[in-house]
């Protein structure tokens, strides 16, 4: 089944302790990206990867970092949480580099920062 | 900046009744938009997209209609059902609107 795959789906940490949330995809997409979703705002990009070693800065970069050492894989680093990154955050994968290939996200990590 | 937006946080529809979702735009330069439909405990999923050479477009049971002049995107959908009752999201490219949650009253 081609899906997006995150882990894990929920996660209680608290401030300053080093967290990775994973991502996966199985469909041979180029494109993956990372967004936090928060209530009234939408969701909103934090980093994106056209290409493995390719990672640009997305809308809300600040606080996060990401590598794409591998096609099907980009995780989501947080060195030091802080309480403002409580959110639900979610991965995506498209087939292309054009902004016209349809993304599939993952089910969703629900972080939160005490 | 860029930014899209939708008109009404929460919309409630009787099942069976039509459905209109409202968004709208700032970039007159914007040509791709997508309507993404989110489930509760689920990760956002395409439902139609729209490029700006269009003024409407059809899917299953869904409209989208672009309106450029006045920078406006609608999502019609039909015949509303219980299963429709998501939270939907307008986005230009890779920005998103901040969402509207449909609630379907049997």
């Amino acid at each position: 089944e081609a899906q997006v795959t995150q882990n894990p789906r929920y996660l209680i940490t608290v401030t300053g302790k080093k967290l990775t949330v994973t991502c996966s995809q199985n469909m041979n997409h180029e494109y993956m990206s990372w967004y936090r979703q928060d209530p009234g705002l939408g969701l909103r990009q934090i980093y994106y990867s056209m290409n493995v070693e390719v990672t640009d800065k997305g809308d809300v970069p600040e606080g996060y970092k990401v590598s794409r050492k591998e096609k099907r894989n980009f995780p989501l680093i947080l060195e030091s949480p802080s309480p403002n990154q409580t959110s639900l955050y979610f991965c995506a994968s498209s087939s292309g580099l054009e902004f016209y290939n349809e993304q599939f996200f993952g089910p969703g990590t629900r972080l939160t920062v005490l | 900046g860029e930014s899209v937006g939708l008109h009404l946080p929460t919309l409630s529809v009787q099942e069976g009744d039509n459905s209109i979702i409202n968004c709208a735009y700032s970039n007159s330069a914007s040509d791709y938009f997508i309507w993404y439909k989110q489930e509760s405990g689920k990760g956002p999923q395409f439902i139609i997209d729209i490029r700006s050479n269009m003024d409407k477009r059809q899917g299953q049971r869904v409209t989208v209609l672009l309106n450029k002049t006045v920078k406006h995107l609608s999502l019609q959908i039909a015949a509303t059902q219980p299963g429709d009752s998501a939270v939907y999201f307008c986005a230009e490219k890779l920005t998103f609107g901040g969402g509207t949650r449909v609630l379907v009253k049997p």
